[in-house]
């Protein structure tokens, strides 16, 4: 297994346009979580898949903002009508559920620029 | 509510000496801590996790911390920098049993030759 994989690395989009980011989990994981991270800052947690089931929710997670992850496999993450500060780093990250808690293991992000 | 504090935002050494990179953390509940270290337009890699085993808790690459319930810290160190460990450091913390982290604004490590 190679790792929690992110699709596209890097992705500039005009302000108003729609975008939306892949992450493929390590395969047995079966909890997914999305981040962002601004200039300067730690990631902030945007949502997070227990399988199927996005279990919450994170108030900075806009109405513009959907995530889903159907089969529990891979998750997808589309911001509609995007706008100057959504640019950040997406990262995904996935671990799994045991009785003692695991780390989330982390993709290598994808960079959004809004113009 | 659950925070984390990284004091210092840049911290420079020597290669050679010894990195101190500090994190307090607020939480009502016995935490889960974690150290986490991030290279330039990469995501972020596990150094070291604090679970309510071991107090002092080894990693990778050499890193070490340390959990002080009395002083709610739990400091990285590394006793001889090098080169290849200049990166931006996050420190984290969830509450037991659960999947949310709240990190730290991070501190950037350089290295000097």
């Amino acid at each position: 297994d190679t790792g929690v994989s992110q699709d596209p690395r890097h992705k500039i989009t005009k302000r108003g346009q729609n975008v939306t980011f892949r992450c493929d989990p390590i395969s047995e994981h079966n909890r997914l979580y999305w981040y962002r991270q601004t200039l300067g800052q730690g990631p902030e947690f945007l949502t997070y898949f227990q399988n199927e089931a996005q279990l919450e929710k994170s108030r900075l997670l806009s109405d513009r903002f959907s995530a889903e992850r159907p089969k529990g496999s891979f998750s997808t993450l589309e911001i509609q009508r995007t706008e100057q500060g959504d640019s950040a780093m997406y990262l995904c990250a996935s671990s799994e559920i045991r009785a003692r808690h695991t780390e989330a293991f982390f993709g290598q992000g994808t960079r959004l620029t809004v113009v | 509510a659950q925070s984390v504090t990284q004091l210092g935002s840049h911290v420079s050494v020597s290669e050679g000496a010894l990195v101190l990179l500090r994190c307090n953390y607020s939480s009502s509940v016995p935490p889960y801590l974690f150290w986490y270290v991030q290279y330039p337009n990469q995501g972020l890699q596990l150094l070291l996790k604090y679970t309510s085993a071991a107090t002092l808790v080894k990693g990778i690459n050499g890193f070490e911390a340390e959990f002080k319930k009395s002083e709610t810290s739990f400091h990285l160190t590394k006793p001889s920098a090098h080169m290849s460990d200049a990166a931006e450091y996050f420190c984290a913390v969830s509450e037991s049993g659960t999947y949310k982290y709240i990190f730290g604004t991070g501190t950037r490590l350089k290295v000097l030759a």
